[in-house]
């Protein structure tokens, strides 16, 4: 039980470079999601998904695409990399029953755009 | 007034003592309430559940007080690895989006 993976761990692009950021969850969680943190910022939510096929935005998503075509697998896209998305994206899957929660993030990808 | 409000801190506390956070939240209709621990370059971790009655995991005691709409969080005996980023999380239960706090820091002092 691998929990929530992310890959990359580190990744620079350059301006305007597209990329996928992989994430995935053997928990079999409906809902999955993508933020980011930035220094003084925070954790935003940048996508969300509450099972496969369905996807909505969060607060922060313009310049980023998801999809979910598994329950497993939730993929960050970024369309044309921008310096102001330089951060770390953390992606968490979670499950939800009654009053119990649990929410479980990925190790992150720290992004840095040149 | 912003969604998820704490004080960002950083609290420099001795090894042992007790020390408390708040945090609070603008929308009534919010419905489940939690802390995360964050350590520096780690991902967000869970930390507990805050529920209505309030509820303890050890040295760890968590409050919700609907009416002046706040959670407080309390570390008794604290420990040097008690030393991390506490993160308060609302969840309005609407659409299922979560709001984190910027979270307070902690630093325990030897």
């Amino acid at each position: 039980n691998a929990g929530v993976t992310q890959t990359p761990k580190f990744q620079v692009l350059k301006t305007g470079q597209s990329m996928t950021l992989q994430c995935a969850q053997d928990m079999n969680h409906e809902y999955m999601s993508w933020y980011r943190q930035d220094p003084g910022m925070g954790l935003r939510l940048i996508h969300y998904s509450v099972g496969a096929g369905i996807t909505d935005q969060g607060e922060v998503p313009n310049g980023y695409n998801v999809s979910r075509s598994t329950t497993e697998d939730f993929p960050l896209r970024l369309l044309s990399a921008a310096p102001s998305q330089t951060s770390v994206y953390f992606c968490a899957s979670s499950y939800a029953s009654g009053e119990r929660y649990e929410q479980y993030f990925g190790p992150g990808t720290r992004l840095t755009v040149t | 007034r912003k969604e998820v409000e704490q004080d960002p801190g950083p609290f420099n506390v001795p090894e042992g003592a007790t020390v408390a956070f708040n945090c609070t939240y603008s929308n009534s209709a919010s419905q489940s309430f939690f802390w995360y621990r964050q350590d520096c370059r780690k991902e967000p971790k869970l930390l507990m559940s805050v529920y209505s009655s309030g509820n303890e995991d050890g040295r760890f005691t968590a409050q919700l007080n609907r009416a002046s709409q706040y959670i407080s969080l309390l570390i008794r005996d604290s420990k040097l690895s008690d030393s991390a980023t506490y993160l308060c999380v609302v969840n309005t239960n609407r659409d299922d989006k979560i709001i984190f706090g910027k979270g307070t820091r902690l630093h325990i002092l030897p």
